[in-house]
């Protein structure tokens, strides 16, 4: 199982907007509505913020929000905030209850 | 408040083995699927290993079959990872995760994490 091709980082100031894209292959990304998102902090826990491509836990700002395309899913960061400064990783199903991660992001906010 | 609290991790050489343990509170353990994601030093998170809540059904990532296994005691409340034939790839932040737990949805997720421990292979 290859990791998930994200960017190593994007940038954008506080209010604008960023998106993160993840692309995989029709055996995981494309074949599945099962792509999950994660922020975590240095030397922190990673944290649930997308689930099921689009799905927002109770407890997330509104201002993530999550998509896909084919093979590629995609994270967007709306209102950037300071706090939203982090690394982000997508995930997804892979079949047979294997999973796949994204190489990473790292979120500077400007 | 869930809580998952891994320990067991440390220095061992190539070739060693290390057992991890996870205590789970605050949830109904019994009831959820249990994974292990590892984190390189500076690299990101490759999922490792799951098991159903009745441990009927278990899978593991390629890098690590073969040599490592994962099991659980619901009455202890525990998710444990036996790592044998340990390399120098396998040095990472181990964490613990719940799958699919609390949100509705397909559970294919990983929430809450563990705080995770420290697995060091090294001569």
């Amino acid at each position: 199982q290859s990791a998930l091709t994200q960017p190593r980082s994007v940038s954008g100031s506080p209010g604008q907007s960023v998106t993160i894209s993840c692309t995989g292959t029709s055996s995981d990304v494309g074949g599945y509505n099962y792509v999950s998102w994660y922020q975590q902090h240095p030397g922190k826990a990673p944290k649930l913020m997308i689930y099921d491509v689009i799905k927002r836990p109770s407890g997330v700002p509104d201002r993530f929000s999550g998509s896909k395309s084919g093979n590629t899913a995609s994270l967007t960061i709306s209102g950037l905030q300071a706090e939203d400064e982090a690394d982000y990783y997508c995930c997804s199903y892979a079949g047979s209850y294997t999973y796949v991660f994204g190489t990473g992001t790292k979120v500077t906010v400007l | 408040e869930v809580q998952l609290v891994e320990s067991g991790g440390g220095l061992v050489k190539p070739g060693g083995s290390l057992r991890l343990s996870c205590a789970a509170s605050g949830f109904t353990f019994s009831s959820y699927s249990m994974n292990w994601v590892r984190q390189a030093p500076g690299k990101g998170l490759e999922w490792v290993s799951f098991i159903i809540s009745s441990s009927t059904y278990i899978y593991y990532a390629d890098s690590v079959k073969g040599r490592f296994t994962i099991s659980r005691d619901n009455a202890k409340n525990s998710l444990y990872l036996q790592m044998n034939s340990l390399r120098a790839e396998d040095t990472a932040v181990y964490y613990c995760a719940v799958h699919g737990y609390r949100e509705s949805g397909s559970s294919n997720w990983f929430d809450p994490w563990g705080q995770g421990t420290l697995v060091t292979v090294s001569s």
